[in-house]
């Protein structure tokens, strides 16, 4: 069985920039998340999507970032302008079933490693 | 709200030597708590997970024990190989949404 696909697997930007990250999970999952992960800390929940709906933004801080998944498929998370604190991995992440439940297995990407200069 | 503490690291042991990397956590309720493993280059895989008190998730040797009186979950391992490299997550689901909350990693780094 295919994994969760990240792309691309390394980025580098000038702070103001704008960047993109695409993310195929695990065909058949219904939930989707984005992590944010920096250096030395544990993966932050940004943004969390059953099918193709929002179920939980509030970490995501909009004025900067956003997400979407058409489809209730790919998805797509994208920094405008990016900032230097924005430097980290963000991990896609894919859940089989459409209520995620207390022992619901994740499945993780390799990243897409930011770095914002 | 829910938190998960884990050791700082790294953590270098010489193979076969004993592991415990500790974990605490913070929730309200009875959180599900997991171990996940990230090997170099790769992402996030479940090691384990215990679902109630006193359950003892286990794999590839690894055992942990959900402790509910003193809110742990240690990792554990009787002898480690250099293939047992990597970072460590431990972490909890609970409330509600039942989003999985990660302690910030252990790094293990295990020398021949």
């Amino acid at each position: 069985e295919a994994g969760v696909a990240q792309s691309p697997r390394y980025k580098i930007i000038e702070k103001r920039q704008s960047v993109a990250f695409w993310c195929n999970p695990i065909s058949g999952h219904a939930t989707l998340y984005w992590y944010q992960q920096i250096l030395g800390q544990g993966p932050k929940l940004l943004i969390q999507f059953q099918n193709n709906g929002v179920v939980d933004d509030s970490q995501l801080p909009k004025d900067r970032f956003s997400a979407e998944r058409l489809k209730g498929v790919d998805s797509t998370l994208k920094i405008q302008p990016a900032k230097l604190e924005d430097s980290a991995v963000y991990l896609c992440a894919s859940s089989l079933r459409q209520r995620t439940v207390s022992n619901e297995k994740l499945f993780f990407g390799s990243g897409t490693q930011l770095s914002v200069l | 709200g829910d938190s998960v503490t884990q050791m700082e690291g790294p953590v270098t042991l010489s193979e076969e030597a004993f592991l415990t990397i500790n974990c605490t956590y913070t929730a309200t309720g009875y959180p599900s708590l997991f171990w996940y493993v990230q090997y170099p280059g790769e992402g996030l895989q479940l090691l384990l997970k215990a679902t109630k008190a006193d359950d003892k998730g286990s794999n590839k040797g690894f055992e942990a024990t959900y402790r509910k009186e003193t809110t742990s979950f240690h990792l554990e391992k009787g002898s480690v190989q250099v293939s047992d490299s990597a970072v460590y997550f431990c972490a909890l689901s609970a409330g509600g949404s039942y989003i999985p909350t990660f302690g910030r990693g252990t790094s293990l780094i295990v020398h021949p």
